[in-house]
């Protein structure tokens, strides 16, 4: 799993309400990733970072926003979770380069 | 809007057959090109990259890249049932921000 650890892999919360998903990783990796997946749209950039407290946008950025204060830590924040926001989400740190994604195990999430 | 387009599939071949699977692409800047494979409920692992026009072989597995006609494969031979699993083409924006992935191709090996 290369030093990545998603955290909770599963999680089911009401719409409305916060939720804070966390990407660790212990190999000193610069560049993070945060993807979510879903049937019929594959994998969809959230957030990306590219070193601390440096952070971009994605594709599907509305709704989530991300933190990193530290190197190891890229937390993923859902600011009012919706029933849309119910996805698989992958925490994937790059090297040796910024494109090559290793994928955490993921984090279930169900918005109800 | 960059994409990458793959056909879903199913894809079925019999054990010990070539299967072949297909990408295209429409950021004709992109230089970095990966195939991933995922099983049912599990993340996607990363089994092939290619950077350069031409074929790349790793054991099994035959990545083929044309940047001209902007089409990347990737060929498994002797296909087992191991092999059954989703495909996911990936290619690098021309930004260098960050991976676009296709839908994926499901594969199927029967035995």
């Amino acid at each position: 799993d290369a030093g990545i650890t998603q955290s909770p892999r599963h999680k089911v919360t009401e719409t409305g309400t916060p939720v804070t998903l966390r990407c660790h990783q212990t190999e000193n990796h610069r560049y993070m990733y945060w993807y979510r997946q879903d049937p019929g749209h594959g994998l969809r950039l959230i957030h990306y970072s590219y070193g601390v407290k440096d952070t971009d946008k994605g594709e599907v950025s509305d709704g989530y926003s991300v933190s990193r204060s530290k190197t190891e830590d890229f937390l993923l924040t859902l600011e009012s979770a919706t029933s849309s926001q119910t996805s698989v989400y992958f925490c994937a740190p790059a090297f040796p380069t910024n494109e090559k994604l290793f994928f955490g195990s993921g984090t279930q999430l169900s918005v109800l | 809007q960059k994409e990458v387009e793959q056909n879903s599939g199913p894809l079925s071949v019999p054990e010990g057959a070539i299967a072949s699977l297909n990408c295209t692409y429409s950021d004709r800047g992109s230089q970095s090109f990966f195939w991933y494979r995922q099983y049912s409920g599990k993340s996607p692992e990363l089994i092939m990259s290619i950077y350069s026009n031409g074929d790349k072989e790793d054991g099994r597995f035959t990545a083929q890249l044309n940047k001209a006609s902007q089409y990347v494969s990737l060929l498994i031979r002797d296909s087992q049932p191991s092999d059954s699993a989703t495909y996911l083409c990936a290619v690098s924006s021309q930004a260098g921000t960050a991976l676009i992935f296709g839908k994926g191709t499901t594969l199927s090996v029967s035995s």
